[in-house]
């Protein structure tokens, strides 16, 4: 089974809302890791957060993570149709072998 | 610095026959992890190499094996294919475990 998972599966919004996606794992971690795929495409990283802290930003981008809740949220603001794609978190257990454990995505489309 | 590349960036075998992927990681990353996508599984670990030797290994067959040059260049082979190995495989490089993974494009396998 995957370790974290991705809430909501699929998300549709227009251009200059907010997106919301959600990660849940299971077990504790290191450090929680956001990506981004364009279809068919690599994985471009777009966030680390390490499991003692709370909250990063990057542009438009705001990561939180509750180890107490064992999830995390990753934030879009403003989105723009080049923001089309779909994200993965991934986390690496804690005491392990830091082998980062991908969820299936949430595949976010922007309209224009 | 030149980003983590692929070779070849699609492939076309048939069943029974095998297949190697190359990986150049980013210049001065020593590991270099290989990962199988597929829309059924999602994206699978399948092994870690660190100066190299393997030091991770995911829940694969035999038929999948790989090994890391004093370059950290990196080659996954698959022997006798199977229908089911048809997927996007990806290679990342990293400083060393729990570091910040970077992908390469991946290598788009089919096999008939």
């Amino acid at each position: 089974s995957q370790q974290g998972e991705e809430d909501p599966q699929a998300l549709s919004i227009q251009e200059g809302e907010n997106a919301t996606m959600n990660c849940s794992y299971k077990t504790s971690i290191n450090n929680l890791q956001w990506y981004r795929q364009n279809s068919g495409r690599g994985l471009v990283h777009l966030i680390l957060i390490r499991s003692n802290e709370r909250e990063k930003h990057s542009g438009r981008l705001r990561v939180t993570l509750d180890t107490s809740k064992k999830s995390s949220s990753l934030l879009i603001t403003a989105s723009r149709a080049a923001d089309t794609a779909s994200y993965f978190c991934a986390t690496d257990a804690s005491g392990g072998s830091y082998i980062p454990t991908f969820g299936r995505g949430t595949s976010l489309i922007v309209h224009p | 610095k030149a980003g983590v590349t692929q070779t070849p960036r699609y492939l076309i075998k048939t069943r029974g026959q095998q297949v190697t992927l190359s990986c150049s990681p980013i210049s001065g990353h020593r590991s270099v992890s290989w990962y199988q996508q597929t829309p059924g599984q999602g994206l699978q670990f399948l092994f870690e190499y660190f100066s190299e030797t393997q030091r991770n290994k995911g829940n694969f067959p035999g038929r999948f094996s790989g090994r890391q040059f004093s370059n950290s260049r990196s080659e996954m082979n698959v022997s006798t294919l199977e229908l089911g190995d048809s997927a996007l495989y990806l290679c990342a490089s990293s400083i060393d475990r729990g570091a910040t993974q970077f992908f390469g494009p991946g290598t788009r396998l089919t096999v008939l």
